[in-house]
């Protein structure tokens, strides 16, 4: 059972074009979301999270957009560039992030083309 | 930042054998390390919490006395796949909370590719 779910195993984006991740999930009892990044050989480090007490939640060129609702959060990155190349994992918890057994969607690679 | 260093990067056994994987975090000391396990196409799975000095809480469908888990130290864990067979074959990820860390608190290691033959 895929309590997160990340449907776009792939996405291809121009550089400079805004790159838009998206996730879902199914389980109403999360209350926070993370976003991790991770290049080959390396481990997912942490990009960006969010609370549901919150619809959004800004850093830099990183934007995390959350609709309860819909259960769906989305990642936005613009203006992409290709050292954003990598694979982005959506992430959620029941505990409000800090008893770290966070549920894992497959990933999306995003790839940034000059 | 802080960092956790995972090792080896890639083992390949024999089956019936037992593997060791490390997880140390070199500039802090974690209470907390969990243990993930990737199979190709499929989300990480969290197999266990490694709690310091204590028993390590296993998730639900993973085999305790298969994936021994040791915790003796603020700056390591140890996973060890005891009697692997080929099924065991994966990718086992670690990750350590940093203190008073949320989710974003959490480092991970590089990663281990298990294949068992």
């Amino acid at each position: 059972d895929q309590q997160v779910k990340q449907n776009s195993p792939s996405l291809s984006v121009q550089e400079g074009r805004i790159s838009i991740l998206n996730c879902d999930y199914t389980n109403s009892m999360f209350d926070y979301f993370l976003w991790y990044k991770k290049y080959p050989a390396e481990g997912p480090t942490f990009l960006i999270s969010i609370s549901s007490i919150k619809d959004k939640n800004e850093d830099g060129r990183f934007t995390v957009f959350l609709n309860k609702s819909a259960k769906h959060l989305s990642l936005h990155i613009v203006p992409s560039q290709p050292g954003d190349s990598a694979v982005y994992f959506c992430a959620a918890s029941k505990y409000g992030g800090s008893q770290g057994n966070l549920i894992f969607g497959k990933g999306t690679k995003l790839s940034v083309k000059p | 930042g802080a960092v956790v260093s995972q090792h080896p990067s890639r083992v390949i056994c024999k089956s019936g054998t037992s593997v060791k994987i490390e997880c140390r975090s070199l500039d802090f000391q974690a209470t907390t390390m969990f243990w993930y396990r990737q199979f190709p196409k499929k989300s990480l799975m969290l197999m266990a919490t490694s709690n310091e000095g204590s028993k390590a809480t296993y998730e639900q469908g993973v085999e305790k006395d298969k994936f021994l888990i040791n915790h003796a130290s603020l700056t390591l864990s140890t996973l060890t796949v005891t009697s692997a067979h080929p099924e065991d074959s994966s990718f086992y990820i670690c990750s350590a909370r940093h203190p008073g860390g949320a989710g974003e608190k959490l480092f991970f290691g590089s990663g281990t590719q298990l294949s068992v033959l």
